[in-house]
């Protein structure tokens, strides 16, 4: 079966603009999470959903929100870009339990300069 | 909130046994999961350890005391390829999977 599918791959912003990452789910997942990675910082929580509904929020400001739609897919908009922005988003999906364990995309890797 | 305490690193030649350790605060605590990510890659779920006691899944087991609030991940028969960041990772009642910072394994000939 089709693995979690994420878009694009690469990505380079200046400071400032605005940009959408986007996640295809394995078909049936119906939760999605977000995880913004950087060196030394591990996996940082960002959102969870839950059949269109944004089940948990993690620490990060405004400037970062998402969303899902009916078909399970989401999509993550970061406006305003910061350096400190930079870093590798990753996605995953789950069939709603987390016992079941996360399948994760390979990630957008998102450069701001 | 949560936290999640683990070595940042570990070295291992091949062949060896490891054993990554993980401390968790938390509350309303539903299991302990482990992933695996190799540069560049996504992470893989390892295991999972809902109650007490070691879940062994071929090289691999995975160890829980809730009273301790302490997991491991046990690598039995190092190889090259187990060379990777384990990360261990929380599971809460009404909150996301939590995510430490992750140990980076690495395994030398």
């Amino acid at each position: 079966k089709a693995g979690v599918t994420q878009t694009p791959r690469y990505l380079i912003k200046t400071r400032g603009q605005q940009v959408t990452l986007s996640c295809s789910p394995i078909s049936g997942h119906r939760s999605v999470s977000w995880y913004q990675q950087t060196p030394g910082q591990g996996l940082q929580f960002l959102f969870e959903y839950f059949s269109e509904t944004q089940r948990n929020k993690g620490n990060f400001p405004g400037r970062f929100s998402g969303r899902q739609f009916s078909n399970s897919r989401s999509e993550m908009n970061v406006s305003t870009l910061e350096l400190g922005d930079s870093a590798l988003y990753l996605c995953a999906s789950t069939v709603g339990g987390r016992v079941d364990g996360y399948t994760f995309g390979s990630g957008t890797r998102l450069t701001v300069v | 909130g949560q936290s999640l305490e683990q070595p940042s690193e570990v070295t291992a030649v091949e062949g060896a046994i490891v054993q990554i350790n993980c401390t968790y605060q938390t509350s309303g605590f539903y299991g302990l999961s482990w992933y695996q990510q190799h540069d560049g890659g996504a992470p893989t779920f390892l295991s999972y350890n809902g109650l007490d006691g070691l879940e062994e899944t071929g090289r691999f087991s995975s160890f829980l005391s809730r009273s301790d609030s302490y997991g491991y991940l046990l690598l039995q028969e190092l190889q090259m390829k187990d060379s990777a960041s384990y990360f261990c990772a929380v599971s809460e009642a009404g909150t996301a999977l939590i995510f430490g910072k992750g140990t980076t394994l690495s395994v030398s000939s």
